[in-house]
């Protein structure tokens, strides 16, 4: 079993629709977990960063985190082609500062 | 432009072959990471340095891997003898960590494409 798993998708959705993305884990060491956005051929994009258990929001987007069933979620409300993109959930340890990432979700929005 | 920055963007070379990736990141950060991507799989990371200092080194960073951060600015990342296992996406991310433990928030570059033929 991987450290961090992820759904690969794809998953379309239509413009307008709430997009619900997640994650598992094993490692009950996680304490830091972030989302990133990565457009074809570049590099991640930092959206969301939470520490520990609870909700974040953002604009549109809102991060939870679930530390007792090591699960952790991004949604996108009002979803917009814009956001067709892959999405990467990562997490990192206070003791080890290197982020272990999930193999990523490619998410399509339709107009 | 004051985010972090990869050179070269794009690199084809023979199996066999030296190849050199350079990152700047964002500046007075003091980490500078690197991480390799392949097709369909997230970032794994491959080694860190604090300042000048190189702290981790992945198991997946062989021997024909060398990373170097002279002057705890800009580092490089030299593949020696590539092979076609070496092709993938090379990134580099920087942060501004204020110490062990209080989290450390990434800023990634684009990525240098590494095709080995």
């Amino acid at each position: 079993q991987k450290e961090v798993e992820q759904d690969p998708g794809p998953l379309s959705v239509p413009e307008g629709a709430i997009v619900s993305l997640n994650c598992t884990y094993s490692n009950s060491a996680f304490q830091y977990f972030m989302w990133y956005r990565q457009y074809s051929r570049k590099g991640p994009e930092l959206l969301m960063y939470t520490y520990s258990s609870g909700n974040k929001e953002d604009g549109r987007f809102t991060a939870q985190v679930d530390k007792s069933s090591k699960y952790i979620s991004l949604f996108i409300r009002d979803s917009q082609p814009s956001d067709s993109a892959t999405y990467l959930c990562a997490m990192s340890t206070p003791r080890d500062d290197k982020i272990i990432f999930g193999k990523g979700t490619r998410l399509h929005i339709l107009p | 432009d004051t985010g972090v920055s990869q050179n070269p963007r794009h690199k084809i070379t023979k199996r066999g072959q030296n190849v050199t990736f350079r990152c700047d990141p964002i500046s007075e950060h003091n980490r500078l990471y690197w991480y390799r991507q392949t097709l369909g799989q997230g970032p794994e990371f491959l080694t860190y340095f604090q300042n000048e200092a190189q702290l981790e080194k992945s198991r997946l960073l062989s021997d024909r891997f060398s990373a170097e951060r002279p002057k705890g600015s800009f580092s490089t990342l030299e593949i020696q003898r590539t092979e076609q296992g070496d092709s993938a996406m090379y990134l580099c991310a920087s942060s501004s960590n204020p110490g062990q433990g209080s989290g450390d928030t990434q800023y990634f570059g684009p990525g240098t494409r590494l095709t080995v033929l």
